[in-house]
């Protein structure tokens, strides 16, 4: 059983360029998070989803960011127009319930804006 | 909102030494989760405690919540450079949505 899968591991785009972080859930897992993680701070929660379904969206920033989960695929993490601050390790976490379990992270892709 | 501080920030041992790492919640914690992360990688799960006063134990690594349901220490005896890395706590945010709130990390270091 895989774990939780994340591609690029690394991604380097110029500063307008649009970025897709893809990430495969742990199998049999159908909830979804994404967090950020900026140098020298902890991790951010941005965005949950379910498939076909974004439940809680409260950390992703208003522009330029968003996501989704296909019924198939992976889920993506979509930055248009990315800046030098949208540098930073974007991690994914999959859980099979919302609660009371542990989430599984992938190895997360960093992403520098050049 | 629920907000979680670590202490220390940073952490420096010998080889062989204990040590303890903290995390305070400025809530009540419901679950409370315990990750490492080596440099560069992605979170490795720990341990998880949700009742008040619970203990976990794996190989060296020790982790409590206390009775308050506020406070969690990680525990580690015996140390080897292997423990060293970034040691993450998390909660479960209110709301039952499964999304986890970090503390800012504690960076370890082991000396040989």
């Amino acid at each position: 059983n895989a774990g939780v899968m994340q591609n690029p591991r690394h991604l380097v785009r110029r500063r307008g360029q649009e970025a897709r972080l893809r990430c495969s859930p742990m199998k049999g897992h159908s909830h979804v998070y994404w967090y950020r993680q900026l140098p020298e701070e902890g991790l951010k929660f941005m965005v949950y989803l379910q498939k076909e379904n974004i439940i809680d969206e409260s950390g992703m920033p208003k522009e330029r960011f968003s996501a989704e989960f296909p019924k198939e695929g992976p889920s993506i993490l979509r930055i248009q127009q990315v800046v030098r601050g949208d540098s930073a390790a974007y991690f994914c976490a999959s859980s099979s319930y919302d609660r009371g379990t542990e989430a599984f992270f992938g190895q997360g892709t960093r992403l520098t804006v050049v | 909102s629920q907000e979680l501080e670590q202490s220390p920030q940073s952490l420096i041992v010998q080889e062989g030494k204990n040590l303890t790492i903290n995390c305070t919640s400025s809530k009540t914690l419901y679950g409370l989760y315990w990750y490492k992360q080596k440099y560069g990688e992605g979170l490795i799960f720990l341990m998880m405690l949700q009742k008040g006063g619970e203990e976990k134990s794996h190989e060296k690594i020790t982790a409590k919540l206390d009775e308050k349901k506020q406070q969690s220490s990680l525990h580690i005896t015996a140390s080897q450079p292997s423990h060293a890395g970034i040691y993450l706590c998390g909660a479960d945010s209110p709301g039952n949505t499964g999304k986890l709130i970090f503390g800012q990390g504690t960076t370890l270091q082991v000396k040989p």
